[in-house]
């Protein structure tokens, strides 16, 4: 059964403290792997598309890596304006996306 | 980057009413849309999928009659929730995708609806 599992489910850092987050997954042929950040109240903003294993992508304090099973967001010298909920998802099929529950980022100044 | 517009943001009503809630994408074409639900504390739950021109299929538990999903152009699907009942209160976010460009989904701020 294909699954995505994300973890921690919270982390709480001190501004500055680096750190990164799991995705773990099982999917037959993977199709894409997804990286998205979402505010309370608001709908997921897109950070990250990863394809194929051994692949990295960076955006400011954030790079995404990705194995054959697992994908991670690194977060280096995080600010508190980095707090967020950042969600992973694997393509389906060409049309719908698997999601994990998320992980709670808490940056504290 | 790619913008999608969901409106409204959010709306309070009386049991028993039906709500209209529209997901537009404003730079690209969608040749798909996505419904998804959310509960507090909890990751997005798909509830439908549509192609423009198509009937909208839906996930395994969700009801078609209820809520209703209409995709009749590239740039627009609306989601109406039939007689809403407080169980019906959640919050309701939509996502576009063009499958020809083989972009990834872009989300609308999604909807709160509560249902008294």
């Amino acid at each position: 059964e294909d699954q995505v599992t994300q973890s921690p489910e919270a982390l709480r850092l001190q501004e500055g403290e680096s750190s990164s987050l799991n995705c773990s997954y099982t999917v037959s042929g993977l199709r894409g792997l997804f990286w998205y950040r979402q505010d309370p109240g608001k709908g997921p903003e897109f950070l990250f598309t990863l394809y194929s294993a051994g692949e990295e992508k960076e955006k400011e304090r954030l790079k995404a890596t990705l194995t054959k099973k697992e994908s991670f967001l690194h977060i280096t010298a995080p600010k508190p304006e980095d707090s967020a909920t950042y969600l992973c998802a694997v393509n389906r099929n060409d049309y719908q996306l698997i999601w994990g529950a998320g992980t709670k980022l808490i940056i504290k100044p | 980057g790619a913008v999608v517009s969901q409106h409204p943001s959010r709306v309070i009503c009386k049991s028993g009413t039906s709500v209209k809630i529209e997901c537009r994408s404003l730079d690209f074409q969608a040749t798909t849309m996505f419904w998804y639900r959310q509960f507090p504390k909890q990751s997005l739950m798909l509830m439908a999928t549509s192609n423009e021109g198509s009937k909208a299929t839906y996930e395994q538990g969700v009801e078609k009659d209820k809520f209703l999903i209409n995709h009749a152009s590239l740039t627009l699907s609306t989601l109406t929730v039939t007689s809403a009942h407080p169980e019906d209160s959640s919050f309701y976010i939509c996502s576009a995708r063009d499958l020809t460009s083989n972009q990834p989904q872009h989300f609308g701020d999604g909807t709160r609806l509560s249902i008294l």
